[in-house]
């Protein structure tokens, strides 16, 4: 079946300007991860959706970033004022949730690259 | 200390060898132990994962796991150029909880 999508690929903006970031699911998996990297560093982990459980913000690095999950599948990721340090490539994740190790496995999205000039 | 440790590498293996990767983890009540392997320019793909002690082989792929010491780790047999890539290790670090946390990887280039 299709796998997790994101839009744009690639959104070059200018500081100053928001953005929003888009996010589809595996269909059927509850929970969905949003992660940022930056050019050769590891996966920052950035909100949590389980569910219709609160999400887990506790990665967001600041209140310009916000996440917001639709009838638990389409996520937007959103990022005003945006500054030259967000530029990275940020990545969608889904899993199955539920009960059971199989459920935890994330399975990514092919990322949005995000320049900031 | 970092919550999941990899050795940054690069690791640069002849074809056919054996490459070696470490990961270390700080929490001790971890369950749940995966690996991706991520192209340059692309994103990361599961290649493995591991839940109890001992080892987890999948093809030329094998996984170790030693929770009392805290480690976890993947062997490539017979490695190939198209195995020349970053591999992230990934740790549930807390029950009842999906979320993971990734070390920053291993840069894996192997010699044809």
């Amino acid at each position: 079946g299709a796998g997790v999508s994101q839009s744009p690929s690639n959104k070059v903006t200018e500081k100053g300007k928001d953005v929003e970031l888009r996010c589809d699911p595996i269909s059927g998996h509850t929970a969905l991860y949003w992660y940022r990297q930056s050019l050769g560093q590891g996966l920052e982990f950035l909100i949590y959706f389980q569910g219709n459980s609160a999400p887990d913000k506790s990665g967001l690095p600041s209140d310009r970033f916000s996440a917001e999950r639709t009838g638990g599948s389409v996520s937007t990721l959103t990022i005003q004022r945006t500054q030259q340090e967000d530029s990275a490539v940020y990545l969608c994740a889904s899993s199955p949730g539920g009960s059971g190790r199989l459920q935890e496995t994330q399975y990514f999205g092919p990322g949005t690259r995000l320049l900031v000039l | 200390q970092k919550e999941v440790e990899q050795n940054s590498g690069p690791l640069s293996v002849p074809e056919g060898a054996i490459a070696s990767l470490n990961c270390t983890y700080s929490d001790r009540v971890s369950q749940s132990f995966f690996w991706y392997r991520q192209y340059s320019g692309k994103s990361p793909e599961l290649i493995m994962s591991i839940y109890s002690n001992g080892d987890k082989e999948d093809g030329r792929f094998t996984a170790q796991l030693n929770k009392a010491s805290q480690y976890v780790s993947l062997l490539i047999r017979d490695s190939q150029p198209s195995d020349s890539a970053t591999y992230l290790c990934a740790v549930n670090l807390r029950s009842n909880d999906y979320k993971l946390s990734f070390g920053a990887g291993t840069t894996v280039t192997v010699r044809a």
